[in-house]
């Protein structure tokens, strides 16, 4: 079956420190690849997709690119912020077993603190 | 102008009660879906609806039973609330762009429901 894993939380870096939250990914067919980010008492908001290899989706700073050798789908940000503390979320979508439609499979999250 | 929106935001209660909770999108998508978050931040898929159409039913309770009236709700009744029950239950919709190739269309979330059984 599909699965995805992320690095061990949580994460404490510093202001303007480099991030790196790794996330790899076992999938049939061709997944679709997401990094979801989960504000304290929030729901989900996306973040940056890529839907084939070696996409790379970025936003806000954060970036991320479809590897398709590695199966992974690392995320980046040169220089991090206190209001970038927050759960991020790796998941893959492939079509559900016997359907057309999208079904997402998250990682366990990565809690990410960051201190000025 | 909320996209997708969950009531109630809080919900504690009683072993044994019967809940709902309620989700609508404005984003004209044609699928929903709800997924549990539990105390370790882990999220799992329960259902998805597609035009009202059930077509993801995943390993849940049949104490889970999702309705959707029209496109653009999916509620969540819940039977015989236990324990394990308890978590933060989150509503998201997408739209099906290309019936071949699914699976590349970005899910939208609501906030969440946080439900606490006592």
């Amino acid at each position: 079956g599909n699965s995805v894993t992320q690095m061990e939380g949580p994460v404490t870096l510093s202001e303007e420190a480099f991030l790196t939250i790794n996330c790899t990914y076992t999938a049939t067919g061709y997944p679709s690849l997401f990094w979801y980010v989960q504000y304290p008492g929030e729901g989900l908001q996306l973040l940056l997709k890529a839907t084939k290899a070696d996409d790379k989706g970025s936003n806000k700073g954060f970036e991320a690119t479809y590897r398709k050798e590695t199966t992974s789908f690392h995320l980046e940000k040169g220089s991090v912020q206190v209001s970038d503390s927050a759960v991020y979320f790796c998941a893959l979508s492939t079509q559900a077993g016997g359907t057309s439609y999208g079904k997402l499979t998250f990682g366990q999250g990565t809690i990410l603190t960051v201190h000025p | 102008d909320t996209a997708v929106s969950q009531t109630p935001k809080y919900l504690v209660t009683q072993m044994g009660n019967d809940k709902s909770i309620k989700c609508e999108q404005n984003l004209g998508h044609d699928t929903m879906y709800w997924y549990k978050q539990d105390s370790k931040k882990f999220l799992k898929i329960m259902f998805s609806y597609n035009n009202k159409e059930l077509i993801i039913n995943e390993t849940v309770p049949n104490r889970f039973s999702p309705k959707s009236p029209d496109k653009a709700h999916l509620n969540l009744h819940i039977n015989s609330l236990e324990l394990g029950d308890s978590a933060v239950y989150f509503c998201a919709s997408s739209q099906t762009r290309d019936r071949g190739r699914g699976g590349q269309e970005t899910q939208y979330f609501g906030p969440g429901t946080r439900l606490l059984v006592l």
